[in-house]
């Protein structure tokens, strides 16, 4: 069974500032992984996804992740937080069997 | 596209009622996941359809929840007597898991959730 582990719950960061949001996973075959972004009161929605094509992915509003098979990671980054982006994030991962396994979810706080 | 619609949005209802939420998928769709969000246990999966098939109902918590799909547009999942405890918010999500051109292949589209409270 695939899972995925997201270290921190929490993370703080100033408007202008690296955003670094850690996910390690767990699969015995080649994986998916996903990363979603959750606002208040609304549903999940992609930011990217790795599907064994190009190990750094970038996707919406300027997040981009990289996969790394040898340290099982795929950790999201963005150079630049804005006050927009605070959210809570999930990481995720499926394989042959197309269900997605979360992460337990990173809250990001950006201050002004 | 309207994107996944679900409803209702929000439900209050207490304990024993019998409580029914609805979701529409993308059209063109032919998966579709119910999950569940609470802050204790994070979002899981309940079930997943395929063609309208349940293929895997193994996330379901116990026989007071029942999910069906009677054709592609449509799914319901039920809560016969709700608890408290299923006090959370479920989502359901549609995707592609064949390769359909036009669709984006193995990509999960989440609804706005349906936030249920049971007193």
């Amino acid at each position: 069974a695939q899972s995925v582990t997201q270290l921190g719950s929490h993370v703080s960061v100033s408007e202008g500032a690296l955003v670094l949001l850690r996910c390690n996973y767990s699969s015995s075959v080649p994986p998916y992984l996903f990363w979603y972004v959750q606002y208040p009161n609304q549903g999940l929605q992609l930011l990217l996804k790795y599907t064994s094509a190009a190990t750094l992915v970038k996707g919406i509003n300027g997040f981009e992740a990289e996969f790394k098979k040898s340290e099982t990671s795929f950790h999201l980054t963005k150079p630049s937080a804005h006050m927009s982006d605070a959210a809570e994030y999930f990481c995720a991962v499926s394989t042959y069997d197309y269900k997605l396994s979360f992460g337990a979810g990173t809250t990001v706080t950006v201050r002004a | 596209d309207a994107g996944v619609i679900q409803s209702p949005r929000h439900e209050v209802t207490e304990m024993g009622q019998e409580v029914t939420l609805r979701c529409k998928p993308i059209s063109g769709h032919n998966s579709l996941f119910w999950y569940r969000q609470t802050m204790m246990r994070g979002l899981e999966l309940l079930i997943y359809f395929n063609n309208n098939v349940p293929i895997d109902d193994s996330g379901m918590p116990e026989d007071r929840f029942s999910a069906k799909m009677p054709n592609a547009s449509f799914s319901t999942l039920k809560i016969q007597p709700s608890e408290p405890r299923d006090s959370a918010v479920y989502f359901c999500a549609s995707s592609c898991i064949s390769q359909f051109i036009d669709c984006p292949y193995n990509e999960q589209f989440f609804g706005p959730g349906t936030r249920l409270t049971v007193l």
